[in-house]
């Protein structure tokens, strides 16, 4: 298995563009999350699915920031318009039952400027 | 909710020596897991760990839910063991929380 597969690795924009993070999380896994770490702020839940339907989003910092999950392959979080302190690194992270092993993609580190 | 602490927030060590990560959690929990993130931010599943304890390894972990706290232990260390090591837990439903970390350096 390939593991949970996050696009762009690094992500350098200008503030007020649209962002769009991608993750494919790892086949047969039911439950998939987005999380944000920062220095400041350390690892944060942003939101989770379960078999492709959003159950808690209340991570999720303000309304500029959406996701969604169209299938069971793929997942993507979105920001418009972004902003200087959006700037972090953000993992998608899939598991077979809630809270119990957890994968990890690599992370996408957003810069925007 | 629930709060999480780690101590110490960092720790030197010269390879081979042992070592001992402690998290405490302000409630009771039905989910508790270590993870270490690597100095290149890849972040690896340790232990799911809600009571008692498991061995993986040079690496071993104890939960005493009653207590409220879980240790990681890391015997005969590696310059690999370096990175930062997270307990994150989870009450009854809540979101999972993770602790600030441990940041562990391993000296050769």
């Amino acid at each position: 298995d390939a593991g949970v597969i996050q696009s762009p690795r690094h992500e350098v924009t200008e503030m007020g563009q649209e962002v769009t993070l991608r993750c494919k999380p790892i086949s047969g896994h039911d439950y998939l999350f987005w999380y944000r770490q920062t220095m400041m702020r350390g690892l944060e839940l942003l939101i989770y699915f379960n078999n492709n339907v959003p159950i808690d989003d209340s991570g999720m910092p303000e309304d500029r920031f959406s996701a969604k999950m169209p299938n069971a392959s793929f997942s993507t979080l979105k920001i418009q318009p972004s902003e200087p302190r959006d700037s972090a690194v953000y993992f998608c992270a899939s598991s077979r039952l809630q809270g119990y092993g957890y994968t990890f993609g690599s992370g996408t580190r957003l810069t925007v400027v | 909710g629930i709060q999480v602490e780690q101590s110490p927030p960092d720790l030197i060590l010269q390879e081979g020596a042992n070592s001992t990560l402690r998290c405490n959690f302000s409630d009771s929990v039905n989910n508790l897991q270590w993870f270490h993130q690597n100095p290149w931010g890849q972040l690896i599943n340790l232990f799911y760990i809600p009571s008692g304890t498991k061995q993986n390894g040079r690496l071993s972990a104890t939960t005493v839910a009653t207590e409220r706290y879980s240790l990681l232990y890391i015997s005969s260390s590696q310059t690999t063991d370096s990175g930062v090591y997270f307990c994150a837990v989870e009450n009854y439903g809540q979101n999972f929380v993770f602790g600030p970390g441990t940041r562990l350096s391993v000296l050769p």
